[in-house]
């Protein structure tokens, strides 16, 4: 597509339930990255997938904290046992090739868990 | 791992006035530096990078420049006007990888 592509863009969610937050990259781009904003806070980086080599998950606050990248294309970010403290924007973005450029980001799902 | 350091969090600057915003960087091998404009209920956009082999880049009423001995890089933007006002966060990559670590941010708010 022309942009990266999040959904849903808003997401309510009783503590203690499995969210699932989806991202669409931009068609060839390789790597895709997951950020988390909480409220008037900085980008915190969360996980990285480029190509085919293994993800660098150094970024996780928990093992609640999952995701997979399918395909190399379309990435599922999974909250599992949700807490207040997970409320935050989640910020998709995708880059093109295999040296670091700068990234284009998607529009963000605001999760509010309560 | 790499450290990034923005400075100040907020500016407020009078219309037609510049507007520096200053970031520190700890490692020594990053060789890309972007910096990213976000309106309040907006995603982030890239508005300037620069490359390690130059020390400077414009682009109209902005501006980067990096001192890589010094490890530091400062956005300039002249003649500020109200639709500048936003965050803008500054970002070094990771070791030899594309992973990005962003400054905390500066909000910039232009008086008109």
């Amino acid at each position: 597509g022309a942009g990266v592509s999040q959904s849903p863009s808003n997401k309510v969610t009783e503590k203690g339930k499995d969210v699932e937050l989806r991202c669409d990259p931009i068609s060839g781009h390789t790597a895709l990255y997951w950020y988390r904003q909480s409220l008037g806070q900085g980008l915190e980086f969360l996980i990285y997938f480029q190509g085919n080599s293994a993800p660098d998950k150094s970024g996780l606050p928990s093992d609640r904290f999952s995701a997979e990248r399918t395909g190399g294309s379309v990435s599922t970010l999974t909250i599992q046992r949700t807490q207040q403290e997970d409320s935050a924007v989640y910020l998709c973005a995708s880059s093109f090739g295999f040296t670091v450029n700068g990234y284009t980001f998607g529009s963000g799902t605001r999760l509010t868990v309560v | 791992g790499e450290n990034v350091e923005q400075h100040p969090s907020t500016l407020s600057v009078q219309e037609g006035d510049s507007a520096v915003i200053k970031c520190t960087y700890s490692d020594s091998a990053s060789n890309y530096f972007p910096w990213y404009k976000q309106e309040l209920g907006k995603r982030p956009q890239l508005i300037i990078d620069i490359r390690s082999n130059v020390g400077e880049k414009k682009d109209q009423r902005i501006a980067v420049t990096l001192n890589k001995t010094a490890k530091h890089f400062s956005l300039h933007i002249t003649e500020t006007q109200p639709e500048d006002s936003a965050v803008y966060f500054c970002a070094a990559p990771s070791g030899a990888t594309n992973k990005l670590i962003f400054g905390t941010g500066t909000l910039l708010a232009v008086q008109p």
